[in-house]
């Protein structure tokens, strides 16, 4: 099993830009989760979903979209790139469960 | 909002040192989890701790959940340079989990 895998690995967009990164997880797993980090803060929830066609939003959804048409994948959509939004991004996805699984992270840098 | 503080932030000690980490918040949680993140990676768990006053070892880490489980601590004995790393809190309600800022440990050899 790949578990959890991000594209890409490094961004760099220009204020105004907009850009999907992509999030797959082939453990069948029902919920997922995108979580920003910022330099000394832990991870904040942008948007989550317990399944195929149901998402909703977190900590801090401004200027982010989500969809979830199969289990496996779970894409973010940054609409028009701010500054601000320059982050390290995670997904991680969990069964019934608490544990999540977490991929390596997409670090995305807006100038 | 439910919030979680983390202390110390920043931790720098010999190897052979032992240290403690702790989780705090005013909100209580039906489950607490501890993950470590090295640099480029994502956060891996360490352990969930869900029953207040539940104590969990894993070899040199004791993990402790308060009574009350509004709190926990991370206990290391006898730290080596690969426990090296940031340690992150999670408490989970919900369906969510709620992330501390973390705490960056240095292990010198």
């Amino acid at each position: 099993n790949a578990g959890v895998t991000q594209t890409p690995k490094f961004q760099v967009l220009k204020t105004g830009q907009s850009m999907t990164l992509q999030c797959a997880q082939d453990m069948n797993h029902e919920y997922m989760s995108w979580y920003r980090q910022d330099p000394g803060m832990g991870l904040r929830l942008i948007h989550y979903s317990v399944g195929a066609g149901i998402t909703d939003q977190g900590e801090v959804p401004n200027g982010y979209n989500v969809s979830r048409s199969t289990t496996e994948d779970f894409p973010l959509r940054l609409l028009s790139a701010a500054p601000s939004q320059t982050s390290v991004y995670f997904c991680a996805s969990r069964s019934s469960g608490t544990e999540q699984f977490f991929g390596p992270g997409t670090r995305l840098t807006v100038l | 909002t439910q919030l979680l503080e983390q202390s110390p932030q920043f931790l720098s000690i010999q190897e052979g040192e032992n240290l403690t980490v702790y989780c705090n918040s005013s909100s209580v949680f039906s489950s607490l989890q501890w993950y470590r993140q090295e640099p480029g990676e994502g956060p891996v768990l360490l352990v969930t701790v869900v029953t207040g006053g539940e104590v969990k070892k894993l070899k040199r880490l004791t993990f402790q959940f308060g009574d009350a489980r509004k709190d926990s601590s991370l206990h290391i004995t006898a730290a080596q340079p690969g426990d090296t790393g940031l340690y992150l809190c999670a408490g989970y309600n919900a369906g969510k989990s709620t992330f501390g800022d973390g705490t960056t440990l240095t292990v010198k050899p």
